[in-house]
């Protein structure tokens, strides 16, 4: 089975913290992806990575930025977290074709106070 | 902008009823994807369809990808409350690693 893990679901940190978020999968997948998810606004690439140590900009990775040491390792940071920046965040991950389907973890939902 | 336009935006129903559910665009996808969303969790893949033409059949679920691979319908037949959540199409346009996800339909099925 397919697995895509993320270290954690819910999290709820201060202006100006740095903020790590961590994911995991199983399926030796060279594509990693990091989203977020707003309300009516739909899903949106923050960063990607096609192989380690490679990182590619989504379509809004101001703020962000992303650490992939291992295939199977692929992390979130948000180094001065914002209160704009509460949100769902999910990872994922593909094969690296680009038919290829993309497989999300649980999501981690995350809020700046 | 490269977009994904899902219809209808929310869908309310009862048990027992059938529904479609759209996936537009004016671009060729190498594939498409349809997931469905709970509150809370992250989106689980209901299917793949790769070829233009493509008819796949998931128990009650029927999925089909148009002839051009610009656009995809989801049927559902005989709906269940276990069907509802958000439904997602999804794929890359092109030749590229970066998925455009539709813009959701919101089904909601009553008891």
């Amino acid at each position: 089975d397919v697995k895509v893990t993320q270290s954690s679901r819910y999290l709820v940190k201060r202006t100006g913290e740095k903020v790590f978020l961590e994911c995991v999968q199983d399926m030796d997948h060279e594509n990693m992806f990091w989203y977020r998810q707003d309300p009516g606004l739909g899903l949106r690439l923050i960063y990607f990575s096609y192989d380690v140590k490679m990182k590619e900009k989504g379509d809004i990775p101001e703020g962000y930025s992303v650490s992939r040491e291992k295939k199977e390792r692929f992390s979130l940071i948000l180094e001065s977290a914002s209160t704009n920046q509460t949100s769902m965040y999910l990872c994922a991950s593909s094969l690296p074709d680009s038919g290829n389907t993309i497989y999300f973890g649980e999501g981690s939902w995350l809020t700046v106070v | 902008t490269q977009l994904l336009e899902q219809s209808p935006q929310f869908l309310s129903i009862q048990e027992g009823e059938n529904l479609t559910v759209y996936c537009n665009s004016s671009s060729v996808f190498s594939s498409l994807q349809w997931y469905r969303q709970e509150p809370g969790e992250g989106p689980v893949l209901l299917v793949t369809v790769v070829t233009g033409g493509e008819v796949k059949k998931l128990k009650r679920l029927t999925f089909q990808f148009g002839d051009a691979r610009k656009d995809s319908s989801l049927h559902i037949t005989a709906a269940q409350p276990g069907d509802t959540g958000l439904y997602l199409c999804a794929g890359p346009p092109g030749r590229t690693y970066k998925y455009i996800f539709g813009t959701g339909t919101r089904l909601k099925v009553l008891a």
